[in-house]
């Protein structure tokens, strides 16, 4: 089975533009996650998608978005960048809907390093 | 608040020695407790995870970790550590509070595993 993949690996942007990420899940997996991490502040949930409905949301700011497409794609955007949001953004997938009485692990992409200048 | 810890920034081991990546966390409930690696210019790979059952979890690459309750523990060791084992070293927890699949990870751990 292909793993997550996402599209770009790499992107440099300018402070003010908008970026479009987008990551493609393993297939069979209904549950799409996004991370964004920095040296600063490391590991940060984003949101989460299942079935094209964000059900949870980190805390960050609104210019975050994203959404989820009827065959589990999944795309975030960022209106209006800054300097602060450079950073490697992951993608992770999981198969279940995470109902507290079970849980399967989360599969990542290779994740897309975003560098705002 | 629930939150994971990993006190050390940076371990370093020689090849063929055990080597421990602590972590310690702090949930209301049982924990669902997860260990991730990550190389240069790579995303996570999962480890291994904890829900339930043996306190001792074997998973991938010769690694294991020892659940511990009453310390609230979940450190990763591997007995025969391997240059090819240096990475960055992640430790995590399910937000219990709003369920799903949100993971509330450590700011993580390099490892350095010299000849």
């Amino acid at each position: 089975k292909a793993g997550v993949t996402q599209t770009p690996r790499y992107l440099i942007k300018t402070r003010g533009q908008q970026v479009t990420l987008s990551c493609s899940p393993i297939s069979g997996h209904r549950s799409v996650s996004w991370y964004q991490q920095t040296p600063g502040q490391g590991l940060q949930f984003l949101f989460e998608y299942f079935s094209e409905t964000q059900r949870n949301k980190g805390n960050f700011p609104g210019r975050f978005s994203g959404r989820q497409f009827s065959n589990s794609r999944s795309e975030m955007n960022v209106s209006t960048l800054e300097l602060g949001d450079s950073a490697l953004y992951l993608c992770a997938s999981s198969p279940a809907g995470g109902s507290l009485g079970s849980y399967n692990e989360q599969f990542f992409g290779p994740g897309t390093r975003l560098t705002v200048l | 608040a629930q939150s994971v810890a990993q006190p050390e920034d940076q371990v370093k081991v020689a090849e063929g020695n055990p080597l421990t990546v602590k972590c310690t966390y702090s949930v209301s409930g049982n924990p669902y407790l997860f260990w991730y690696v990550q190389y240069p210019n790579r995303g996570l790979q999962f480890l291994l995870k904890y829900i339930t059952g043996d306190n001792l979890v074997k998973g991938s690459y010769g690694f294991e970790a020892e659940f511990n309750k009453s310390q609230t523990s979940f450190h990763l060791k591997k007995p025969s550590a391997l240059v090819s084992d240096s990475a960055l070293y992640f430790c995590a927890v399910r937000d219990l509070n709003r369920g799903y699949n949100k993971l509330i990870f450590g700011a993580g751990t390099r490892l350095a595993v010299h000849p």
